[in-house]
C-alpha cells in the first residue's frame, strides 16, 4: 500500500511564524502535491512537484513556498503565517511524472494560527 | 461557476436505501474522472475512476454522461459505514476537486 505521511496532525502557531510542513511518500512516487481544504472551498492545489527540485506554482500559491531536495519528501514552507492561512494541509503523490492520475493522500495537518 | 459541482447535501438515507448523487463539470475537456470518498477529519480515499461511460464496484455505480456533462455515483445497499463525505473529481491538466457531497446513513 502507498503511504503517505505528514508531519503532524494538529499544529497551532503564532501571526508571523515560520511554518515548515513535512510529506513524505513510500512508493518512489515522481509526482507530490499540495492543497489545502477549507468549508466550502473544497481542496485547491497550492503547489506541485514532478522531480526532484522541481516546482511549479499551482492555483493558490501566494504565501507559501515549498521545497524537494529529496523524491520522496515535499515540504511546504509558510514563510511568515498569517491568521487567513488557518486550515487543513494535506499532501499527495502520485506515479508517472508529468502524468495526471490518481493521488495518494496523507493523513493531513490541521493548521491553526492565532 | 465552479468547474466541479456538487450539492453539498446533506443526504439523510436509512440503512438499505439507494441514494444517487450528481456532479457536473464545465470543461468538456475532461477525458475522465474519480470519486474520492472522505471520512470526517480524514484523508480522501479513491472510490473509483470512470474512464468512460462508466464504472461498477459492487454496491457502487459510477455513470458519465458527456453529453450533459455529469457523472452521478449511485449506492446500493447503503450500509452505516458509507457515511462519508464523497468528492467528484474531474482530471484535466491537474485534478479539480468539487466540494464534495455529505450523506449520512441512519439505522
Amino acid at each position: 500500500d502507498v503511504k503517505v505521511t505528514q508531519s503532524s496532525r494538529y499544529l497551532v502557531k503564532r501571526t508571523g511564524e515560520k511554518v515548515f510542513l513535512e510529506c513524505v511518500q513510500d512508493m518512489d512516487h515522481e509526482n507530490m502535491f499540495w492543497y489545502r481544504q477549507d468549508p466550502g472551498l473544497g481542496l485547491r492545489l497550492i503547489y506541485f512537484s514532478y522531480d526532484v527540485k522541481m516546482k511549479e506554482k499551482g492555483d493558490i500559491p501566494e504565501g507559501y513556498s515549498v521545497s524537494r531536495e529529496k523524491k520522496e519528501r515535499f515540504s511546504l514552507i509558510l514563510e511568515s503565517a498569517s491568521t487567513n492561512q488557518t486550515s487543513m494541509y494535506l499532501c499527495a503523490s502520485s506515479s508517472l511524472a508529468g502524468v495526471v492520475n490518481e493521488q495518494f493522500f496523507g493523513p493531513g495537518t490541521r493548521l491553526t494560527v492565532l | 461557476r465552479k468547474e466541479v459541482e456538487q450539492d453539498p447535501g446533506p443526504f439523510n438515507v436509512p440503512e438499505g436505501a439507494t441514494v444517487a448523487f450528481n456532479c457536473t463539470y464545465s470543461n468538456s475537456a475532461s477525458q475522465s474522472f474519480f470519486w474520492y470518498r472522505q471520512d470526517c477529519r480524514k484523508e480522501p480515499k479513491l472510490l473509483m475512476s470512470v474512464y468512460s461511460s462508466g464504472n461498477e464496484d459492487g454496491r457502487f455505480t459510477a455513470q458519465l454522461n458527456r453529453a450533459s456533462q455529469y457523472i452521478s455515483l449511485l449506492i446500493r445497499d447503503s450500509k452505516l459505514s458509507d457515511s462519508a463525505t464523497y468528492l467528484c473529481v474531474a482530471v484535466t491538466d491537474k485534478l479539480i476537486f468539487g466540494t464534495g457531497t455529505r450523506l449520512q446513513v441512519f439505522p
